[in-house]
């Protein structure tokens, strides 16, 4: 069986300052974890994924996670926040390695507050 | 090439009636899947299909029948409404070649059974 979390509900940053959107997964095997970021009113859009390989997983609009084995965490990060990243972002992880039964988090609110 | 695209974006049903939500893609996708989002409980499966003829349930099917006569539509069919059924619905796809793959969401249909 797998599964992701997402512990916070919501997360408020300051313009310019980093942020983190966290996740913890639980999963048998190799894990194949992702973030998708939906605005309001739109449908998800893919951020970045990690496979296998570097631990540091570079995706869109300057977005980054770090894929961390020994505290089964896949957190999304980003060095300076923009206003126009306030929307619901996602963690998901599959059995398959993306291809199949994606299951997703419950979803973490970021507000970037100018 | 437009993606996934759904049909209708917004839908008003009465308890007891029954309709059926498009989804297509045009990029060749093996893979499609349906998705209900609901406050707090993120993204749940509800059905997917591998290929054409080939379907099978998700986390929350009741109320729910799919079917994939081509590779490109996907349609989800609700047999009689229920004020449960009040959700956003989201399709999507995917494919998988060797290490690469992608997954495409729809925009989404808002459905209100009152």
């Amino acid at each position: 069986a797998q599964s992701v979390a997402q512990p916070e509900d919501q997360v408020n940053v300051a313009e310019g300052n980093p942020l983190t959107v966290k996740c913890t997964y639980s999963v048998s095997g190799n894990p194949y974890l992702f973030w998708y970021v939906q605005y309001p009113n739109r449908g998800l859009q893919f951020l970045l994924k990690y496979i296998t390989g570097d631990n540091l997983v570079k995706g869109s609009y300057g977005f980054e996670a770090e894929f961390n084995k020994s505290q089964t965490s896949f957190h999304l990060k980003k060095p300076s926040a923009l206003v126009s990243d306030s929307a619901l972002y996602f963690c998901a992880d599959s059995p398959s390695g993306g291809y199949q039964k994606v299951t997703f988090g419950t979803g973490t609110k970021l507000q970037v507050i100018p | 090439n437009a993606g996934v695209t759904q049909t209708p974006k917004f839908q008003v049903l009465k308890t007891g009636q029954s309709m059926t939500l498009q989804c297509a893609q045009d990029m060749n996708h093996e893979y499609m899947s349906w998705y209900r989002q609901d406050p707090g409980m993120g993204l749940r499966l509800i059905h997917y299909s591998v290929g054409a003829g080939i379907t099978d349930q998700g986390e929350v099917p009741n109320g729910y029948n799919v079917s994939r006569s081509t590779t490109e539509d996907f349609p989800l069919r609700l047999l009689s409404a229920a004020p449960s059924q009040t959700s956003v619905y989201f399709c999507a796809s995917s494919y998988r070649r060797g290490a690469n793959y992608g997954y495409t969401f729809g925009s989404g249909t808002r459905l209100t059974v009152v």
